[in-house]
């Protein structure tokens, strides 16, 4: 089983529609982080979390809430979508007691706005 | 803020070939990470090495290995005996050791591989 899980793989919505992208994971990290993925660039942060309590903005939150569910869970909202906001979604985790922190991803989200 | 810049675009290799990616990089911080990530059509994101900036010793793992040249800040990956698995995009990554810790980006290269 993959330690990071992503649902859905991939979702077309409409413009105004409210959606959640959810992440779980059973690696037992206590970091999790959102990340966005345009057409031919790399990924940009949106929004990090190092524990249940502790959330933040990354550098592309506008648009975007979230919410830490559990340790093993991090969901990613859309309130009102945009087509601007159609892109792949990564959700990742780290850990901060095994040295370089790798943080691992899971297989992405597709989503279309329509 | 720190950048990364991957100025190869596109890359072709012939199969059992070594190839070598580019990847150069900005910042004023002395202790850091760098990672190379691989994103195969299946789009996830695969960590293929790693490395600490203040060891001098490159990474290596099995076939990939990587120039680290902390002065010229530049992090170049060398793919040998490059196999048809390896057909990807590869991102060059940085992260800071401490605050958000989030990774930094270059924008990609896209490998291929020819039989």
């Amino acid at each position: 089983d993959a330690d990071v899980t992503q649902t859905p793989r991939n979702r077309i919505t409409k413009t105004g529609k409210r959606i959640m992208l959810e992440c779980s994971q059973t690696k037992g990290h206590d970091r999790m982080y959102w990340y966005r993925q345009d057409p031919g660039l790399g990924l940009q942060l949106i929004y990090y979390s190092f524990d249940v309590k502790d959330i933040n903005k990354g550098e592309i939150s506008d648009g975007y809430s979230v919410s830490r569910q559990a340790q093993a869970k991090f969901s990613l909202s859309l309130e009102s979508a945009i087509p601007n906001q159609t892109a792949l979604y990564f959700c990742a985790t780290s850990d901060p007691s095994g040295g370089t922190e790798t943080q691992y991803f899971g297989p992405g989200t597709r989503l279309l706005v329509l | 803020a720190q950048t990364v810049t991957q100025s190869q675009p596109e890359m072709s290799v012939q199969e059992a070939e070594t190839v070598t990616l580019s990847c150069t990089y900005d910042t004023s911080e002395s202790d850091y990470y760098l990672f190379w990530y691989k994103q195969p059509p299946s789009r996830q994101m695969i960590l293929v090495i790693r490395q600490e900036a203040y060891k001098q010793q490159n990474a290596t793992e099995n076939r990939f290995s990587v120039n680290f040249q902390k002065a010229a800040k530049s992090f170049s990956l060398k793919i040998s005996d490059s196999q048809l698995g390896d057909a990807a995009m590869y991102f060059c990554a940085y992260r800071s050791k401490g605050g958000a810790q989030k990774l930094v980006f270059g924008q990609g290269t896209r490998l291929t591989i020819n039989p």
